[in-house]
Parts: structure tokens; C-alpha cells; sequence
């Protein structure tokens, strides 16, 4: 059974760098594609990216000149770096995967990053 | 690639059925049979209840259904509850292979 997990600091200072981590259980991180989603208070969910085959990535294009998604196969995580953050960026971050179709069926419990 | 359009609102009696619309184009939602629906209650992660258009995953109730028809999904539920009012949101895989999310319904059981 696929489990994961986000983790990074919570509180992240204008114009620094986001970055949190997502540990997978229960699978390969070679295998599926590895997702970022973000929901911001009271809004909706915006998709960030996704990495696949430990290594090729998409990422939202209204984002994009600031996302990076990378994999730690040794570790089994896979990381989300956001550059240049504002109160914008202020969201719930969850990390998700397609196991079946290309959907999203698995989701860590999401983290709260507030950028203040 | 903009969002996908749904209501805002919708509501029903306990044991109605209700319908939530989702638009998109046909870079989207009307070129691909991957649009799936998700389920958030506050505060927690959103959960699949519907992929492919009209599939099921293992667990989900069967009150549950999707369907499609050109550039618009729809997401049934029939035999409403009390704990299926919550925030509901279609995605759909794109031609630029990317995702987009619909802007999300609050379905209230009156």
C-alpha cells in the first residue's frame, strides 16, 4: 500500500525559497509519476508538476520559471523546490501519485506553508 | 491552460440526486477520457472518487458516477447523504501533458 508523506518548514520569508520533502512507503519512487499540488486558504487546488521515470518533468507553466521537482532514489523522496516565494505561495502543499490511470489516487495528508 | 469551470454551489435533500457540471475545451476535457473527481472534506486531503470519465475506484460507494459529454464532465450523486457535503473538484490531463483542476463545488445537503 502506497503511503506519503510531506514534510519542510512551515514558515518561509518573502523572496526565499520553498522547499519540502515527500517520502514515499510501500513503492518505488522509480515507478509512477510523483506529483506537487497546492491549495491555498480557501481557494482551490492549483497542480505544481510532476516527475517521472526518476528524472523528466512537467511543470504548471504559470509557474514553471520558479518549480523545481527532483528525486532521491536512495532515500525514496522526491522534493519540491519554489523560488522567489510571496504571499501567494501561501498554501497547503500536498504531494500525490497515479497509481491507477492518470489520476491522482494516493495523497500524503498535506503541510501548511505560510510565507510570511 | 486555464481552469476548468464548475459551480460554485450546489445543493439537494437527503436521498435527491445532484449533478456538478465541469468545462473545459477540447485541449482538455473534450480530447481525453482522463477527467477524474475528488472528494474534500475540511481540513483533509482530497480523495478519488471517480477516474476515467465513469470509473469507480475500489471503495467508493456506488451512489457515485461520472459521465462526459464533449467538453463537459459530470459528476452524479444520487441517494444524497449527509456526509457527502464537502468540496468537489474535476481535473483533467491535458494535451500539453499537464493537469488542470476545475475551480471546485460545495455540494450542501439541506
Amino acid at each position: 500500500q502506497v503511503q506519503l508523506q510531506e514534510s519542510g518548514p512551515g514558515l518561509v520569508k518573502p523572496s526565499e525559497t520553498l522547499s519540502l520533502t515527500c517520502t514515499v512507503s510501500g513503492a518505488s519512487i522509480s515507478s509512477y509519476y510523483w506529483n506537487w499540488i497546492r491549495q491555498p486558504p480557501g481557494k482551490g487546488l492549483e497542480w505544481i508538476g510532476y516527475i517521472y521515470n526518476s528524472g523528466s518533468t512537467k511543470y504548471n507553466p504559470s509557474l514553471k520559471s520558479r518549480v523545481t521537482i527532483s528525486i532521491d532514489t536512495s532515500k525514496n523522496q522526491f522534493s519540491l523546490k519554489l523560488s522567489s516565494v510571496t504571499a501567494a505561495d501561501t498554501a497547503v502543499y500536498y504531494c500525490a501519485t497515479l497509481t491507477t490511470s492518470l489520476s491522482f489516487d494516493i495523497w500524503g495528508p498535506g503541510t501548511m506553508v505560510t510565507v510570511s | 491552460q486555464s481552469a476548468l469551470t464548475q459551480p460554485a454551489s450546489v445543493s439537494g435533500s437527503p436521498g435527491q440526486s445532484i449533478t456538478i457540471s465541469c468545462t473545459g475545451t477540447n485541449s482538455d476535457v473534450g480530447g481525453f477520457g482522463y477527467v477524474s473527481w475528488y472528494q474534500q472534506h475540511p481540513g483533509k486531503a482530497p480523495k478519488l472518487m471517480i477516474y476515467d470519465v465513469t470509473n469507480r475506484p475500489s471503495g467508493v460507494s456506488n451512489r457515485f458516477s461520472g459521465s462526459k459529454s464533449g467538453s463537459t464532465a459530470s459528476l452524479t450523486i444520487s441517494g444524497l447523504q449527509a456526509e457527502d457535503e464537502a468540496d468537489y473538484y474535476c481535473t483533467s490531463f491535458t494535451s500539453t501533458s499537464i493537469y488542470v483542476f476545475g475551480t471546485g463545488t460545495k455540494v450542501t445537503v439541506l
